[in-house]
């Protein structure tokens, strides 16, 4: 089976730096996608990691280790708007779905 | 390119009945994914369907089925409701081609549905 970690909450400070983990367990990995979803919003897509090493885009940034199975987002200069739920999501190989693991609550305090 | 659109936005229903909620995906996307998503359980995957066949299913009872038309809106079924399918339903949509890997999904803003 699949199976994926992350902290249930994260609160940080305006302008500071944050880091969401993720670990995961599976079979035919393929890659690491990452998915933000605001209080009564839809989840969208931020970024997806196939190789290892460190994808940035903007303030986001997002980092895999496959041989460690292991990945994480990185937001800087975080801002109030940044406060939404975070999600890592398998991806495997072929058409098989996506697997989200349970998210993290980032809050943003000022 | 309109989103991924999702009616009812909002429904009530009793234990015991039915409901059935729709979902109409990005322009000439074919896959169409449900999720149910609840309060600490993150999004659970349902089912998708991609040219109106059902690709892949997730680990949900009988009573959730789900069918595609030929112009790929979907539909999803929940038969006999329990108060635990109260959540909110998530549809995702993508081009779904066999070499397409399924790592950007676009999804609705879901259906809320509340069972009493």
């Amino acid at each position: 089976g699949q199976s994926l970690e992350q902290p249930s909450e994260v609160t940080a400070v305006e302008g500071a730096i944050v880091q969401i983990n993720c670990t995961y367990q599976t079979s035919g990995f393929y890659g690491l996608s990452w998915y933000q979803q605001h209080d009564g919003g839809a989840p969208t897509f931020l970024s997806y990691n196939a190789l290892d090493g460190l994808e940035e885009t903007g303030r986001f940034s997002s980092f895999l280790s496959r041989s460690d199975s292991y990945g994480y987002l990185l937001l800087q200069e975080l801002q109030m708007k940044d406060s939404a739920s975070y999600f890592c999501a398998v991806v495997s190989s072929g058409n098989t779905p996506l697997v989200f693991g349970k998210g993290t609550r980032l809050s943003v305090i000022a | 390119k309109a989103g991924v659109t999702q009616t009812p936005r909002y429904l009530i229903k009793t234990r015991g009945q039915q409901v059935t909620l729709s979902c109409s995906p990005i322009s000439g996307h074919r896959s169409v994914s449900w999720y149910q998503q609840t309060p600490g359980q993150g999004l659970q995957f349902l089912f998708e369907y991609f040219s109106e066949t059902q690709r892949n299913k997730g680990n949900f009872p009988g009573r959730f089925s789900g069918r595609q038309f030929s112009n790929s809106r979907s539909e999803m079924n929940v038969s006999t409701l329990e108060l635990g399918d109260s959540a909110l339903y998530l549809c995702a949509s993508r081009g779904g081609g066999p070499r397409e890997v399924a790592y950007e999904q676009y999804f609705g803003p879901g259906t809320r549905l509340t069972v009493t």
